[in-house]
């Protein structure tokens, strides 16, 4: 089943531990995407990546670091978490980026005491 | 930054009634998206619609993209509980900007 696989899907963290959530899909597309969704703000993008090393910064991506070694996977790192990065956050890939349409993962709920 | 104004924020209707959710802005898109989520869930995809005028439909959804790319409506005909939900328009630009959503709740 072609899928966007996101982990954990829940997480409760201390402030300022490191923290990884993975992505990985297994449709070959090769642009992915980090997005946050929060209560009246909506979904905001954190970074995505149009290819393997490849990498740009979305609206909000300070607090977050992200790398694109191989294709299928993308993983978030937040080195440093703080309350603020309370989120539902979802990753998401497309076969041919921003114009035509993300399939996104099931979310990962992060939540930083 | 681009901005996507969705309209209403909330509607609330009975089974079987048509309704009409807007999404507007000032900027010009290459495309736009519609979405739809569910709770605990990721959105999504419905439709993409890329040219100024562009018409399309998914069974009982209607999606349109305005003259000057930069609006787009979705019209839902005989609503059905099933499609209750968040819709989202995105704009398909660098980087891809969601609206905030209308919340749509179909009751039988």
């Amino acid at each position: 089943e072609a899928q966007v696989t996101q982990n954990p899907r829940y997480l409760i963290t201390v402030t300022g531990k490191k923290l990884t959530v993975t992505c990985s899909q297994n449709m070959n597309h090769e642009y992915m995407s980090w997005y946050r969704q929060d209560p009246g703000l909506g979904l905001r993008q954190i970074y995505y990546s149009m290819n393997v090393e490849v990498t740009d910064k979305g609206d909000v991506p300070e607090g977050y670091k992200v790398s694109r070694k191989e294709k299928r996977n993308f993983p978030l790192i937040l080195e440093s978490p703080s309350p603020n990065q309370t989120s539902l956050y979802f990753c998401a890939s497309s076969s041919k980026g921003h114009g035509y349409g993300y399939t996104f993962g099931s979310g990962t709920r992060l939540t930083v005491v | 930054t681009q901005l996507l104004e969705q309209s209403p924020q909330f509607l609330s209707i009975q089974e079987g009634e048509n309704l009409t959710v807007y999404c507007n802005s000032s900027s010009v898109f290459s495309s736009l998206q519609w979405y739809r989520q569910e709770p605990g869930e990721g959105p999504v995809l419905l439709v993409t619609v890329v040219t100024g005028g562009e018409v399309k439909k998914l069974k009982r959804l209607t999606f349109q993209f305005g003259d000057a790319r930069k609006d787009s409506s979705l019209h839902i005909t005989a609503a059905q509980p099933g499609d209750t939900g968040l819709y989202l328009c995105a704009g398909g630009n660098t980087p891809l900007v969601f609206g905030k959503g209308t919340r749509l709740s179909v009751i039988a």
